[in-house]
């Protein structure tokens, strides 16, 4: 079966701190790898994402997800947080490009000042 | 227009009546996605639509949900006789097909509505 994991319902850093928020997939074929972040009663945001090429995939607000192929991870990944960085964060995989979104459970960010 | 709009933003309703969701994707993307996102469940797929194409509703939990899209741009999704557990955030998503976008960097990502959310009691 296909799926994504994301095992912290939430990640707590502190300001100017680095934060990383773990994902991990599991799909036949070729994985289309994305990051959302979703504010309160917003839509989803499109962060970054990963088809092929560099492993190491930078994004919006200065995020950044390295693909690991042999763990079949994808964490997001900034060097240094930021309040406003607090937020639902969605990892997603379009298993083969097939259109649709397998969306991880979301993971909670809080960075406290 | 700019994004990807919703309508109604809101939608209260009583168990057993049916309700319809509009979704208007962002002009010029032929592939359009209802998710929803409830409490219990987090995000679901539930149907997908791409140009002329049959819809993939392999997502669509129960024959009372059905959506159409009309002249391949506004979208609807009507959940026949509703049901407490329907209750959730329904959206919408739309995107370039892979084969035509416009610049490698649009290619393959959805753009998402603020959603609708829907209480049923």
């Amino acid at each position: 079966a296909q799926s994504v994991a994301q095992p912290e319902d939430q990640v707590n850093v502190a300001e100017g701190n680095p934060l990383t928020v773990k994902c991990t997939y599991s799909v036949s074929g070729n994985p289309y790898l994305f990051w959302y972040v979703q504010y309160p009663n917003r839509g989803l945001q499109f962060l970054l994402k990963y088809i092929t090429g560099d492993n190491l995939v930078k994004g919006s607000y200065g995020f950044e997800a390295e693909f690991n192929k042999s763990q079949t991870s994808f964490h997001l990944k900034k060097p240094s947080a930021l309040v406003s960085d607090s937020a639902l964060y969605f990892c997603a995989v379009s298993p083969s490009n097939t259109g649709k979104l397998i969306f991880g459970q979301g993971t909670t960010l809080q960075v406290k000042p | 227009g700019a994004g990807v709009s919703q309508s109604p933003s809101n939608k209260v309703t009583e168990k057993g009546k049916d309700v319809e969701l509009r979704c208007d994707p962002i002009s010029g993307h032929t592939a359009l996605y209802w998710y929803r996102q409830s409490l219990g469940q987090g995000l679901e797929f539930l149907i997908y639509f791409q140009g002329n194409s049959a819809p993939d509703k392999s997502g669509l939990p129960s024959d009372r949900f059905s959506a159409e899209r009309t002249g391949g741009s506004v979208s609807t999704l009507t959940i026949q006789r509703t049901q407490q557990e329907d209750s959730a955030v329904y959206l919408c998503a739309s995107s370039y097909p892979a084969a035509s976008s416009p610049s490698s960097l649009a290619k393959n990502i959805q753009y998402f509505g603020a959603g609708t959310r829907l209480s049923v009691l």
